[in-house]
């Protein structure tokens, strides 16, 4: 019940495409969902977040869309820039706030946008 | 502020060494958080502090390893003894109240040999 499922494991995207990652999680008392980008040698670092009393949040390219019935949400990111090649982590977690809100995260997606 | 800072950046030791890694969060956050990376199983949540106190340790995986948080604005994760499945980078993460928001330090790469 703890669990995100995330996929793909990893992606190529042409430069200027969309790319997109799924997640999934089955614990109905999450209300956090961001999402984490990743690069080489670095720490993850929030990209966008969205909770559950909104379908959608869009910050200039990336979007999230979240299907609070079916327990997914996705990140799209529009015209993909080699500048996005890094791997992403969507994680969620319970509370606003206090001592809930420790983030379990997916296990990683590996996009990789060729010029 | 400088973010979340963890020392080292890297560390190799010999199995069965003991290893301690550090973290200052950022100023004012009073949630503290230590995560394992590895390529089989993603990353990990070891242990996570509010206000200084440990409310859940269940991901630490054995007694080999150790937690403390003396105060806000310093932390410890110690290994010992080591053991080379323990290579990994550990992240340690800040959050402040009501904002869920974590921001990771750079990590820690650990190699046991």
């Amino acid at each position: 019940q703890q669990q995100v499922k995330q996929s793909p494991q990893s992606l190529i995207v042409q430069k200027g495409g969309i790319s997109i990652i799924n997640c999934a999680y089955e614990n109905t008392a999450f209300d956090y969902f961001p999402w984490y980008q990743q690069f080489p040698g670095k720490g993850p670092a929030l990209l966008i977040a969205i909770r559950p009393d909104v379908s959608e949040k869009k910050e200039g390219r990336f979007t999230i869309s979240f299907n609070k019935s079916a327990k997914q949400f996705s990140l799209h990111i529009m015209d993909s820039q080699p500048g996005d090649s890094a791997t992403y982590f969507c994680a969620a977690s319970r509370g606003y706030g206090g001592a809930t809100n420790k983030l379990i995260f997916g296990t990683g997606t590996l996009l990789a946008v060729q010029p | 502020d400088a973010g979340v800072i963890q020392s080292p950046r890297h560390e190799v030791t010999e199995m069965g060494q003991e290893v301690t890694l550090r973290c200052k969060p950022i100023s004012g956050h009073n949630s503290l958080f230590w995560y394992r990376q590895t390529m089989m199983r993603g990353l990990e949540l070891l242990i996570y502090f509010n206000n200084n106190v440990p409310i859940d340790d269940s991901g630490m995986p054995e007694d080999r390893f150790s937690a403390k948080m003396p105060n806000a604005s310093f932390s410890t994760l110690k290994i010992q003894p080591s053991e080379p499945r323990d290579s990994a980078v550990y992240f340690c993460a800040s959050g402040g109240t009501p904002n869920t928001e974590a921001f990771f330090g750079q990590g820690t790469r650990l190699t046991v040999v």
